[in-house]
């Protein structure tokens, strides 16, 4: 069974539209969180969601925009695409405690 | 396929002694390896990342490591642990052929003690 699971893994879009990716774990962690991942590999926090309250927003634009409908969804969505948005994302979560965090496979958008 | 082994899942040093966190990978291509930690409550950090440049990296807090293809590991050290050091940490590998792929370690949990 996948413990974290989003979709869809590839997203080519034009600029201006708006789109979503979901991401869905089945662990029962209280914390989720989305990571960009930048063309030298970085991975930089994006946001972090705690039993439904955002702990962490890391000067992200306000075209991204999470929603987190249960503990077990957190969901991203992206208004205004621009071509800097292109990038792979990357969902994961872990138990309140910090524990080890589990990552989905990442999601490829290509804003074009 | 790619993996990552990381040989402890718990280090226990005391404060001002080295720190050594092992980490082994297999890959069929040539790998970039990262290190990152992460904090409680807090996301993942990046410390350090090797690219097929140096093969000694050092990164960020006095943390360093160093590629051995031979031995295909990637260990992470710190001359003198500190207080602020105790937290988990993740060996990472990825595959340039795939990009969108990250292969985590298990992580290895550093205390330290005073």
């Amino acid at each position: 069974d996948t413990a974290v699971s989003q979709t869809p893994k590839y997203l080519v879009t034009q600029m201006g539209n708006d789109k979503s990716i979901k991401c869905e774990q089945n662990l029962g962690h209280d914390t989720m969180y989305w990571y960009k991942q930048d063309s030298k590999k970085f991975l930089k926090i994006m946001f972090s969601y705690n039993n439904k309250e955002l702990i962490i927003n890391e000067t992200v634009p306000n075209r991204f925009s999470p929603k987190s409908p249960d503990k077990a969804h957190l969901n991203l969505h992206i208004n205004s695409l621009e071509l800097g948005d292109s990038a792979v994302y990357f969902c994961a979560s872990s138990q309140v405690e910090g524990k080890k965090a589990f990552f989905g496979q990442g999601t490829r958008l290509t804003v074009v | 396929a790619q993996s990552v082994t990381q040989l402890d899942s718990h280090v226990s040093v005391s404060e001002g002694t080295p720190v050594l966190l092992r980490c082994n990978y297999s890959s069929s291509y040539s790998p970039s390896l990262f290190w990152y930690v992460q904090h409680p409550n807090k996301g993942l950090q990046l410390l350090l990342k090797y690219t097929s440049a140096a093969t000694l990296v050092k990164g960020i807090n006095g943390f360093e490591a160093e590629f051995k293809k031979s031995e295909t590991s990637f260990h992470l050290t710190k001359p003198s642990a500190h207080m602020s050091d105790a937290a988990e940490y993740f060996c990472v590998v990825s595959v340039s052929e795939y990009g969108n792929k990250l292969v985590f370690g298990a992580g290895t949990i550093l205390r330290v003690k005073s």
